[in-house]
């Protein structure tokens, strides 16, 4: 069965910290997986995903991500937070029949200048 | 291009109403989707489509059809409103059906049920 946990379902930082959103995932296949960030009233949009092949993903906004397989997870990172980055995020993780994405619950980040 | 494109914006609803949600995407995706956000819950599944004439059940089907006559359109129909039906909705699509192919989303439809 595929789900996600996202730990932490507000995170606050400081303006210039270090951003760490956590993502656990559960997959019967080999998983692929996905970081959606969501600015108030809007849609969905892709940070980075992980298909196959390197474990350290690289996203849009100067965010990464690393699969980890042994522990089943993939946080997501950004070295210094910027109060643009302040926004609802979201970890996915694919289905195993057609392109369905199952979410976590998502982790609201607050930047505090 | 417009991308994934929803109407109505918002939309309030008596219980017992009917409605239709429209989405369009005019990318030619093969794959669109319909998915619900509820607070503490995130994103779920409502109903898929992997192309024209082909639709499936999602993880929250119940109360909901849909059709795809068309590659570009992909509307979301409530039968009989009731209020456990408020939430967000948001049209998805992709290009192709790979497990590993990004959907993007449209604006979403507020939708409120007294």
């Amino acid at each position: 069965a595929q789900s996600v946990t996202q730990l932490g379902s507000h995170v606050s930082v400081s303006e210039g910290a270090l951003v760490l959103l956590r993502c656990n995932y559960s997959s019967s296949v080999p998983p692929y997986l996905f970081w959606y960030v969501q600015y108030p009233n809007q849609g969905l949009q892709l940070l980075l995903k992980y298909t196959t092949g390197a474990t350290l993903v690289k996203g849009i906004n100067g965010f990464e991500a690393e699969f980890k397989k042994s522990e089943t997870s993939f946080h997501l990172t950004k070295p210094s937070a910027h109060m643009s980055d302040a926004a609802e995020y979201f970890c996915a993780v694919s289905g195993t029949g057609a392109n369905n994405l199952f979410f976590g619950t998502g982790t609201r980040l607050t930047v505090i200048p | 291009n417009a991308g994934v494109t929803q109407t109505p914006k918002f939309q309030v609803l008596k219980t017992g109403q009917s409605m239709t949600l429209q989405c369009a995407q005019d990318m030619n995706h093969e794959y669109m989707s319909w998915y619900r956000q509820d607070p503490g819950m995130g994103l779920r599944l409502i109903h898929y489509s992997v192309g024209a004439g082909i639709t499936d059940q999602g993880e929250v089907p119940n109360g909901y059809n849909v059709s795809r006559s068309t590659t570009e359109d992909f509307p979301l129909r409530l039968l009989s409103a009731a209020p456990s039906q408020t939430s967000v909705y948001f049209c998805a699509s992709s290009y192709g059906t790979s497990r590993a192919d990004t959907q993007y989303f449209g604006p979403g439809t507020r939708l409120t049920v007294l």
